[in-house]
This record gives C-alpha cells, sequence and structure tokens, in this order.
C-alpha cells in the first residue's frame, strides 16, 4: 500500500523567509501527487498538482513543487512566504497501479508558523 | 468550490448512541468520500462511494457504515460511538475517476463522551 511521509510536523518560519515542507512517498510506480493546504477551522483546498510534464509545478499564493521521481519526493517551496501562510499542508499521493485511482493517501501533515 | 455542505457541523454524543453525519453536494460529482483527521495521522479513508448505490471501505472503516441513495448525498453513521471516534470529519468529492482533485467540504467536529 502507499504511504505518504512528511518529515516535519510543525515548521516555524520568520515573515518574508522562503520555505520548504518536505515529503516523500513510498512507491516507485506511477503516482499523481498533490499539496493542499488547510487553514484554521476550515476543510482543505487544493494548493497544486502534478500530473505529469514538467517536474516543476506552480500553484496558487506562489507556492512551488518539484516533483523527483528518483528520490520519490515532492516537496512545496516558497521563496518569501507571509503571515497568510500560516496553515496546516497535506502532501497526498494518487497510486495509478491501483485499480480505482480516484483514491489518495494522505501525509500526515506539516504545520507552517509564520513568525512576524 | 462544489458547493458541499456538511451537518451537524459540530455535535457530542455518548458512548453506545448512533449518530449520523451528512454530507451534501449540488455539482453533481460522482466520487465522494468520508475522511476522518485526527492529529498525527492525517486525514484517513473511511469510506468512498462512486455512484449511487455503490460504496466501497477505506482504511479505517470499522464501526462506520455509508448509504447514499441519491447523487447528491453521502451519509456516514457510527452505529455506535465509542470515544475512539472523537474526530473531525470531513467530507470530499470528486466530479469523475480522471479528474483527481478532491473537493472537501468544511468538516463536522464530533465528540463522544
Amino acid at each position: 500500500a502507499q504511504s505518504v511521509t512528511q518529515l516535519d510536523s510543525q515548521v516555524p518560519v520568520f515573515e518574508e523567509a522562503p520555505v520548504e515542507l518536505r515529503c516523500n512517498y513510498s512507491s516507485s510506480v506511477s503516482v499523481y501527487l498533490f499539496w493542499y493546504v488547510q487553514y484554521p477551522n476550515q476543510g482543505l483546498q487544493l494548493l497544486l498538482k502534478y500530473l505529469s510534464g514538467s517536474t516543476l509545478v506552480k500553484g496558487i499564493n506562489g507556492f512551488e513543487a518539484e516533483f523527483n521521481k528518483s528520490q520519490t519526493s515532492f516537496h512545496l517551496r516558497k521563496p518569501s512566504v507571509h503571515i497568510s501562510d500560516t496553515a496546516e499542508y497535506f502532501c497526498a499521493v494518487s497510486d495509478l497501479s491501483n485499480f480505482g485511482n480516484e483514491k489518495l493517501t494522505f501525509g500526515t501533515g506539516t504545520r507552517l508558523t509564520i513568525i512576524p | 468550490d462544489a458547493g458541499i455542505t456538511q451537518s451537524p457541523r459540530h455535535k457530542v454524543t455518548e458512548t453506545g448512541t448512533p449518530v449520523t453525519l451528512r454530507c451534501h453536494q449540488t455539482e453533481n460529482h460522482r466520487y465522494m468520500y468520508w475522511y476522518r483527521q485526527d492529529p498525527g495521522h492525517g486525514l484517513r479513508l473511511i469510506h468512498y462511494s462512486y455512484g449511487v448505490k455503490d460504496t466501497d471501505k477505506g482504511e479505517v472503516s470499522d464501526g462506520y457504515s455509508v448509504s447514499r441513495s441519491k447523487t447528491e448525498d453521502f451519509l456516514l453513521t457510527l452505529e455506535s460511538a465509542t470515544s475512539s471516534q472523537t474526530s473531525v470529519y470531513f467530507c470530499a468529492t470528486t466530479p469523475r475517476q480522471d479528474s483527481y482533485e478532491q473537493y472537501f467540504g468544511p468538516g463536522t467536529r464530533l465528540t463522544v463522551t
């Protein structure tokens, strides 16, 4: 079964500093990869997704992620964070080898706190 | 935005009582999902549906059942609630199999005392 590892449960970052949130997945077979964001007391919303093509994916709010197949990673980055980026971030994977690949497996989340 | 609503938004119930959570969507999406969110576990899939009356189990389905008699409604039932089912429950939808993006509802916070 597919698994997703988010290596940092909490990441504090000063405002306007860069940030990287790490995500690794277990399977070496073809996958689709996603980052979701959850603001306090809200549901999740999609930040960005990798389905195919360029390994550098750009999303909303200035975030981007790079798919690295050899390292089975999909790290999320932003060059300069803002207070409004304070949220929990979830990495998710859809394993294309499974029948019914519309199911996602989520990581445990990384709580990003921006320090003024 | 898939126009997803969940009801109730908050519920406190006693151990052993039955509980039903409702997810309603207005976009005619084919797939619907129930997740639970717990600290340190992220989101875990309970059950999902790929059409009216078509449902399947997720990774943490024990103690839960679901029903989908209409495209727009997906019900999650805890037959006899336990304290381990205290959690935040999220409903999600996706339009079709090749869509992949899931749209999430606002969540239901359930406390079992």
